[in-house]
């Protein structure tokens, strides 16, 4: 198991505006997860992208993976007040959650 | 599909007490998982199940903490005596199997007095 790491820790961005946040990791993966997890609730599932795939997208989020950096980064697009949330990374099944990072959208 | 159901949503007890919570994953699920997150961190892992075995239990402080998952379907984690440390929401989430996305529930907020 491998823990992923979440940057920046916090951001804070206006209602309509682009969010981006990145994840590092240290060894080989199949697969990395990224979770969204609202104030006071669980966390939730939002992407898996495989390690032969380099971008996925879903709705407003891109998902875009670099092995050879190992490194992962999420973005949000035209964000909403809603996306108010941490969001936490999973590098493969097996994975130990970082602190996130922690978007606030001011509407 | 139903989600991952937890109870008590929020729980107060004093230090020394004890407390549990029960969880009850989405139906079908064979893994289940109990997390501790202490505010403004992430979840950490203490005991992860494969239908009622044990599969990681090594984050679990086994001289305060056990669980159990009967039946292989519903699991309950019971804290004995409680610490003040103990404050956190205990989060509880299933997947179809360990190589699975997992589903989380809502959790228990346990606050120590």
């Amino acid at each position: 198991s491998q823990q992923g790491e979440e940057d920046p820790q916090a951001l804070s961005i206006q209602e309509g505006e682009n969010a981006t946040m990145n994840c590092s990791y240290k060894t080989s993966i199949n697969n990395l997860q990224w979770y969204r997890q609202n104030s006071g609730r669980g966390l939730v599932h939002l992407i898996l992208i495989r390690s032969n795939e380099r971008e996925k997208h879903s709705g407003r989020l891109r998902v875009t993976l670099d092995t050879s950096k190992k490194s992962s980064s999420l973005l949000i697009t035209a964000s909403r007040a809603a996306d108010t949330a941490s969001y936490f990374c999973a590098p493969g099944f097996k994975t130990i959650f970082g602190a996130g990072t922690r978007l606030f959208v001011k509407a | 599909e139903a989600g991952v159901a937890q109870s008590p949503r929020y729980k107060i007890i004093e230090k020394r007490q004890s407390v549990a919570f029960w969880c009850n994953p989405i139906s079908g699920h064979a893994t289940l998982y109990w997390y501790q997150q202490i505010l403004g961190q992430g979840p950490k892992l203490l005991i992860q199940f494969q239908n009622n075995g044990v599969v990681d239990d090594s984050q679990l402080p086994k001289d305060r903490f056990s669980a159990e998952r009967l039946k292989g379907v519903d699991s309950t984690l019971k804290i004995q005596p409680a610490k003040l440390e103990d404050s956190a929401v205990y989060l509880c989430a299933s997947s179809a199997s360990g190589n699975q996305p997992q589903h989380f529930g809502d959790g228990t907020r346990l606050s120590i007095l």
